[in-house]
């Protein structure tokens, strides 16, 4: 079992460009986040969803869009990215609204 | 801004040595959680205690929390160097996006051999 499962890993752009950044997880868990990790800044919530078909904002949402189109899948998108979304990004699931997060490895994203 | 702040933000012991940190949040919660972070890596879930419990042990891990404070500390006893890593809390509220996870700004922990 995988568990989360984070793509890329790596990936820089020149500002203004777009991507997506896709956590999968096999865990069959109801909950997903996606968080933004900077130096001394700790976890910041970006967006989360409760299930498929939802999503909400979280602490940091603008700059950013997702989907949850299928349980298993979580998106997060740049639509035009800036410098200021350098940052390694976290996805993480859990099962009900309450209990552990599962996380996953992390994607480091550099934006020129 | 976060809902939690972690004090102290780093901490240097000698292996063998207690380590404490300690959590300030804002908002009333269903139950804390510690997490662990290595170098690089994601987060690994080591604790969770809920609002009506006032300490909880794990192996050589002890969290306290007092919600009239709202405040929560986690204690590492007799360290070893693997423990060296950042540790965060983490907190839900009870209301207004109760599904929320927000974390804290976290402890960086160094361990000395």
């Amino acid at each position: 079992n995988a568990g989360v499962t984070q793509t890329p890993k790596f990936r820089v752009l020149k500002t203004g460009q777009s991507m997506t950044l896709l956590c999968a997880q096999d865990m069959n868990h109801e909950y997903m986040y996606w968080y933004r990790q900077d130096p001394g800044m700790g976890l910041r919530l970006i967006h989360y969803s409760v299930g498929e078909g939802t999503t909400a904002k979280g602490e940091v949402p603008d700059g950013y869009n997702v989907s949850r189109l299928k349980k298993q899948n979580f998106l997060l998108g740049l639509e035009s990215a800036a410098p200021s979304q350098t940052s390694v990004y976290f996805c993480a699931n859990r099962q009900g609204a309450s209990g552990e997060l599962f996380f996953g490895e992390g994607s480091r994203l550099t934006v020129l | 801004s976060q809902q939690g702040e972690e004090d102290p933000q780093a901490l240097s012991i000698q292996e063998g040595e207690n380590a404490t940190m300690n959590c300030s949040y804002k908002t009333s919660i269903n139950n804390l959680q510690w997490y662990r972070q290595n170098s690089g890596r994601g987060l690994v879930h080591l604790i969770l205690i809920r609002s009506n419990e006032r300490e909880k042990h794990s192996g050589r891990l002890r969290v306290t929390l007092d919600t009239s404070k709202k405040s929560s500390s986690l204690l590492i006893t007799a360290s070893r160097a693997a423990d060296t890593a950042s540790y965060f809390c983490a907190t839900g509220p009870t209301s207004g996006g109760y599904q929320k996870v927000t974390f804290g700004t976290g402890t960086k922990l160094q361990v000395i051999p």
